[in-house]
Formats: C-alpha cells, sequence, structure tokens
C-alpha cells in the first residue's frame, strides 16, 4: 500500500530536549515537505526537498532542522523546542515532476510543555 | 504571494442535501489545484487533484472544477451523508521559482452532515 508513514503520532516533551520525529514513503517520491499546523494559522511550509541531499526552507523554518540521506525518509528535527512549536505536524510527498498529487502522512501532534 | 481563501468556513446541512465549498487564489499560475478531506485528529486524505489545464474533476459523489483565470475552484457533493462530515482544505501548486512543489492551503471548510 502505498502511503507516507510518520512517527510518533502523539508525542509530549520538555523545553529544550532534542526530539525527531519520522518520516518515511514507499512511493520513490522525490519531493517531501513538511507542513505545520496550528488554528487560524492553516498548514504551513516549514521544509521540503526536492531530493538526496537537497533541502531548503519553506515559510516557517525557525527552530526545525531536516535532512535527505535517503530517498525515502525525511526526519524533522526539533533541537531545542519550545512551546510555540506545539502544533500538528504532516509529512507529505509527491513525484519530483511538478503537478503530480501530493500524499500526506497521519501527523504528529505535538506538545512542547 | 499565494493566498488561497475557502468559503464558508462552516457549513452544516442535512443529510440528502446537494452542497458546494468555495476556494479562491490570488495568483492564477497555478501547476494543479487539489482538494483534501480531514478528519479530526487525522491526517489529510486526497480527494481531487485538478491539473492547470483541465477544468473539472469527478470521483463518485464528488465533482470540482477549476477556472484558472478568475482564480476559483468549487468542490460539488451531491447527495450528502453524515460520513461526509470533516473538513475539507483547497490547495494550490505554484508555477516556477523557488516554490517548487509547495502547496498552499486554504483555512478550510468545516462540514456537518446530520441525519
Amino acid at each position: 500500500e502505498a502511503q507516507v508513514t510518520q512517527n510518533p503520532r502523539y508525542l509530549i516533551t520538555v523545553t529544550g530536549k532534542k526530539l525527531t520525529v519520522t518520516c518515511s514513503q514507499n512511493m520513490n517520491h522525490e519531493y517531501m515537505s513538511w507542513y505545520r499546523q496550528d488554528p487560524g494559522l492553516g498548514l504551513r511550509q516549514i521544509y521540503y526537498s526536492m531530493n538526496v541531499e537537497v533541502t531548503d526552507k519553506g515559510d516557517v523554518p525557525e527552530g526545525y532542522k531536516v535532512s535527505r540521506k535517503e530517498k525515502r525518509n525525511f526526519p524533522l528535527i526539533l533541537e531545542s523546542p519550545s512551546p510555540n512549536q506545539t502544533s500538528l505536524y504532516f509529512c507529505a510527498s509527491s513525484f519530483g515532476d511538478l503537478g503530480t498529487e501530493a500524499f500526506f502522512g497521519q501527523g504528529t501532534r505535538l506538545t512542547v510543555v | 504571494k499565494q493566498e488561497v481563501t475557502q468559503i464558508p468556513a462552516a457549513l452544516s446541512v442535512p443529510e440528502g442535501e446537494n452542497l458546494v465549498l468555495n476556494c479562491s487564489f490570488t495568483d492564477s499560475a497555478i501547476y494543479n489545484l487539489q482538494w483534501f478531506r480531514q478528519d479530526p485528529g487525522k491526517g489529510l486524505t486526497s480527494l481531487l487533484l485538478i491539473q492547470s489545464s483541465q477544468r473539472e474533476q469527478t470521483s463518485g459523489r464528488l465533482n470540482a472544477s477549476l477556472d484558472k483565470s478568475s482564480g476559483r475552484s468549487t468542490l460539488y457533493i451531491a447527495a450528502s451523508q453524515p460520513g461526509d462530515s470533516a473538513t475539507y482544505l483547497c490547495a494550490v501548486s505554484n508555477a516556477g521559482g523557488t516554490s517548487y512543489g509547495k502547496l498552499t492551503f486554504g483555512q478550510g471548510t468545516i462540514l456537518t452532515v446530520h441525519p
């Protein structure tokens, strides 16, 4: 089954404790990205990757890091989480040629206390 | 900068009604427009994808239209059912520049279909 898998689904952590949210897709997609969803602000892009070792900032990259060492994986790293990073996070993937359908993971609900 | 607006923000209808959700975008230079469904606490499920060269797409009781020049799309749901209750999101993929592959989302329409 074609899917984007995120882990964990739920996470509560404390301010400053480094964490990683994993994302993996099994569709051989070149393009992957991370979004956060907040009430009243909708979904906003954090980072994206057009292929292995190629990443770039989205609209709200501050406080986040990403890496793309393998085509299927695109982890989101919060080096020093803060309460304003409490949000619902989604990973998405699509083929590299433009105009193709985007597939989303089930989401990770992160709470930073 | 692309902006996407969805109207109405919320909609409550009795079962069986046909309904229309609206989406508008400010920059007509798009590659495609995608409609998603989001259930509470869940991920996004793709419903329909319309390429910029297309006028409409259909899947079952759903029909989405696109008028790129006027920056508008509609999602038509026929014979609504309680199981259609969810948030519906519209997203556009912009052409060119550094916005490669990026989706810009509307705020969504919260649909409630009551028996």
